[in-house]
């Protein structure tokens, strides 16, 4: 069964610095995506980042990446010069290519910024 | 500016009382989904659906009921039967086919119990 860890419940970090979310990943299926959402307080979620499962190279979006090992089988997202709008719930989330469209969430990290 | 809406923000209900939550896209996506958040907790699927008139329960179905009548629409409805709705739920949606494209998400509905 597919299934999603994020070992972190809350990260600080301070301001314009850089900070890892870890998330590791367990599926038996060769196909497959990872997602990145944040949702900030107000409760939306905000897509962030993608990568899949045959993809080269790691994903990066303007000052996310994503940290793509997949021997290892983990997407940690990595902010570079983190924002005090960065603080926010950060979810990693798989969808399966034999699944259809079944996504599942890990349980998420508090990330929080300080000046 | 297409997306998802999703009314009422805030919803109220009375013990034995069913409420239904509308979730309504205008994103031309085939599939649709609703999750439950707990405080502090990820998002758990309840159902979801990749065509008009088909729905597949997800992992905390019971006590819930959906229906697709309609591309745009994909309402949830809360029965009595569900013994501990207060959550925040949240509807989705994605474009059926490729696989990397992402889910879109509307702003929520925090239902509490009376």
């Amino acid at each position: 069964a597919q299934k999603i860890t994020q070992t972190q419940p809350g990260m600080f970090v301070q301001e314009k610095e850089a900070v890892t979310l870890d998330c590791t990943y367990d599926t038996s299926d060769p196909s497959y995506g990872l997602f990145w959402y944040k949702q900030p307080s107000s409760g939306e979620m905000i897509f962030l980042i993608y990568q899949g499962s045959y993809d080269q190279q790691n994903a990066t979006e303007g000052r996310y990446s994503l940290n793509f090992q997949k021997a290892r089988k983990s997407a940690n997202l990595v902010i570079s010069a983190s924002q005090l709008g960065d603080s926010a719930m950060y979810f990693c989330a798989m969808r399966e290519g034999s699944g259809g469209f079944k996504t599942i969430f890990g349980a998420g990290t508090r990330l929080f910024v300080k000046a | 500016d297409g997306g998802i809406t999703q009314s009422p923000k805030y919803l109220f209900r009375k013990e034995g009382q069913n409420v239904t939550l509308s979730c309504e896209q205008n994103l031309n996506h085939d599939a649709m989904y609703w999750y439950r958040q707990d405080p502090g907790q990820g998002l758990r699927l309840i159902y979801y659906s990749q065509i008009v008139n088909d729905f597949q329960k997800g992992d905390i179905a019971e006590g819930y009921s959906v229906s697709r009548e309609k591309k745009e629409s994909f309402p949830l409805t809360v029965t009595s039967a569900q013994k501990n709705p207060t959550a925040f739920y949240l509807c989705a949606s994605s474009i059926g086919m490729p696989g990397h494209q992402p889910q879109h998400f509307g702003d929520g509905t925090r239902l509490s119990i009376l």
